[in-house]
């Protein structure tokens, strides 16, 4: 299995861009997870899913940003538009049912950086 | 007051040492509790599970749960220079959200 696949993995942007985050998760996987990491805020969950649908979006900091999974093998994390504080590394995790113990698997992240 | 607390670090430990990691939680609901490991520049990697009360071992590393106090542990025996990293606590709460704490970074001196 190729694990939780992410791209890309490396992404500078202008302020005022847009930019579009991709993974896919691990087949089979319920649960998809996006995080934000950085050294001041440490690693906080943005949005999760499942099964395809959206369950918990409080962590979604403004309305420049949005999530989708329009199917079970895809889901993207859109900033619109960017700005410098966006700047940190995003994190995409799944998760297996049953999910009460089951470990999340994270994907390589993308570092985003926003001048 | 925050989700999930940890000891704010940084931890130095010689090797061969025990190392203790703390973490506290808020949601008294809370079901399932993780220990992931983090490498500089690397993503989480889970180390340990735990759902009931008590220590779970494995290999060197001990979780300790105890629900009534909402606190949960992480012991590393014989701390070796590869445990080096940052230790991160998450929390599965209500509604099947997991919430991770700050990280306390770990240091083994050879």
């Amino acid at each position: 299995d190729a694990g939780v696949i992410q791209s890309p993995r490396h992404e500078v942007t202008e302020m005022g861009q847009e930019v579009t985050l991709r993974c896919k998760p691990i087949s089979g996987h319920d649960y998809l997870f996006w995080y934000r990491q950085t050294m001041m805020r440490g690693l906080e969950l943005l949005i999760y899913f499942n099964n395809n649908v959206p369950i918990d979006d409080s962590g979604m900091p403004e309305d420049r940003f949005s999530a989708k999974m329009p199917n079970a093998s895809f889901s993207t994390l859109k900033i619109q538009p960017s700005e410098p504080r966006d700047s940190a590394v995003y994190f995409c995790a799944s998760s297996p049912p049953p999910w009460q113990a089951s470990e999340q698997y994270f994907g390589p992240g993308t570092r985003l950086t926003v001048t | 007051q925050k989700e999930v607390e940890q000891n704010s670090g940084p931890l130095s430990v010689p090797e061969g040492a025990i190392a203790s990691l703390n973490c506290t939680y808020s949601d008294r609901g809370s079901q399932s509790f993780f220990w992931y490991r983090q490498y500089s520049g690397k993503s989480p990697e889970l180390i340990m599970f735990i759902y009931s009360n008590g220590d779970k071992e494995d290999g060197r590393f001990t979780a300790q749960l105890n629900k009534a106090s909402q606190y949960v542990s992480l012991l590393i025996r014989d701390s070796q220079p590869s445990d080096s990293a940052t230790y991160l606590c998450a929390v599965k709460g209500s509604y099947d959200k997991v919430i991770f704490g700050p990280g306390t970074s770990l240091s083994v001196i050879p």
